[in-house]
């Protein structure tokens, strides 16, 4: 199994761009989340899925959109690039509901640089 | 989700135990006690977790506290690697979709 998979591993953009960060994983895990790391913080949960076809945000959503289409699949979309957004994002599935532990697994996050 | 609180920092001689602390004093009942470590710039990496027996894996040994509002991870024989930051996290179980990481303890495993 790969595991969860990220692309681009870096991006730069320009104020105003747009773009999709893509995230997949292989092990048929129901649940998906969206998590950015700025410098020398803590993650942060930006928009999760319990499933395909179901989202919700999290802690800090604005700037941010999700869909579900697959289970396999969680792609992220910056609909107008900020400064602000400048971070490192992980994306992180674990199994569905009925497990105990339910261990989540991250990705090797995208670094994007907005100018 | 309850809250939890941690040293900024700690440091620790290779090869001795590394006793991490985490408070977390409003827990509820149903929710368990979770550690992730993060080394440099990578994907947080599941530890370990419990509910309110203390727990071991090759890894770790979790101890919590007979009231739950405080645990301690324990690496029994820190290295160089195990330099990273250690996030305590409380959380319902089935939650794992939602986990809130707060800013963790940076571990330095010195020579």
């Amino acid at each position: 199994n790969a595991g969860v998979t990220q692309t681009p591993k870096f991006q730069v953009l320009k104020t105003g761009q747009s773009m999709t960060l893509q995230c997949a994983q292989d092990m048929n895990h129901e649940y998906m989340s969206w998590y950015r790391q700025d410098p020398g913080m803590g993650l942060r949960l930006i928009h999760y899925s319990v499933g395909a076809g179901i989202t919700d945000q999290g802690e800090v959503p604005n700037g941010y959109n999700v869909s579900r289409s697959t289970t396999e699949d969680f792609p992220l979309r910056l609909l107008s690039a900020a400064p602000s957004q400048t971070s490192v994002y992980f994306c992180a599935s674990s199994p569905g509901p009925g497990l105990v532990y339910n261990e989540q697994f991250f990705g090797p996050g995208t670094r994007l640089t907005v100018l | 989700d309850a809250k939890t609180t941690q040293p900024p920092s700690m440091d620790c001689a290779e090869g001795r135990a590394a006793n991490l602390p985490c408070n977390h004093s409003t827990i509820s009942g149903n929710e368990y006690v979770y550690w992730y470590r993060q080394i440099h710039s990578q994907g947080p990496q599941y530890i370990i977790h419990g509910l309110k027996n203390n727990e071991t894996n090759e890894m770790a040994s979790l101890i919590i506290t007979e009231d739950r509002k405080s645990s301690t991870l324990i690496l029994p024989h820190a290295t160089l690697r195990d330099t990273a930051v250690y996030y305590c996290i409380v959380r319902v179980v089935g939650g794992g979709f939602k986990t809130i990481f707060g800013a963790g303890t940076r571990l330095f495993v010195k020579a």
